[in-house]
């Protein structure tokens, strides 16, 4: 069974405050991904890895920042968080970009 | 710049009925396309998946049509039961971008007894 494991789950931030969410996985997966969820906007990707030390901007990056120490850890992180931040992320990794996506449980972020 | 449409946002049958979700994308390059479901509170995951080989996937109760040519592509869900009440994401991707997926804005799903 595939393994992703995110933490913190929920997480009250304050406006300008530095937030750094984290991912593990123990897939022996070669790709992970920083997904945000917003009611009415599906899943959109923030950033995403194929490789240690590589990122990759995806769709939204703006205002994140990423990091891939190592294969199994990604962080997404947040320098000065804003009320517009406030949403689910969803971490995730694949074997490849045709592969199946397994999702991490979440981290539920209020930017207060 | 929303790459991949998918229509209703909502969706009620009855137990029974086909439940039909469609999607639709712009770009022409891609050649992966998935559906998620996520139930209440849980995280998203794969259902089924197509690549524009054939025009059609069938797992179970689930069907994926596809059509090239118009860009669409839509999840039908046959004798349709409670238990799939849940949101459907579609997605995309190409050969040609790596590993991003993109996915659709969701419809939501419900069955009722």
């Amino acid at each position: 069974e595939a393994a992703v494991t995110q933490s913190p789950r929920s997480k009250v931030a304050v406006t300008g405050g530095k937030v750094t969410l984290s991912c593990h996985q123990t897939n022996n997966h070669d790709y992970m991904y920083w997904y945000r969820q917003d009611t009415g906007h599906g899943l959109r990707l923030i950033h995403y890895s194929y490789v240690a030390d590589s990122t990759e901007k995806g769709d939204i990056p703006d205002g994140y920042k990423a990091s891939r120490p190592s294969q199994e850890n990604f962080s997404l992180i947040l320098e000065l968080a804003s009320l517009s931040q406030t949403a689910v992320y969803f971490c995730a990794s694949s074997a490849g970009g045709k592969n199946t996506l397994y999702f991490g449980a979440g981290t539920r972020l209020s930017v207060l | 710049q929303q790459q991949v449409r998918q229509s209703p946002q909502s969706l009620t049958v009855w137990e029974g009925e086909t439940a039909i979700l469609n999607c639709s994308y712009e770009d022409s390059t891609f050649d992966y396309f998935p559906w998620y479901h996520q139930f209440p509170g849980e995280s998203p995951a794969l259902l089924i998946a197509i690549r524009p080989v054939s025009n059609k996937k069938e797992d179970g109760r689930f069907t994926i049509f596809f059509n090239k040519r118009e860009k669409k592509f839509s999840l039908h869900i046959a004798d349709s039961q409670p238990g799939d009440s849940a949101t459907y994401f579609c997605a995309a991707s190409a050969s040609n971008a790596g590993a991003k997926l993109t996915f659709g804005g969701g419809t939501r799903l419900t069955v009722r007894p």
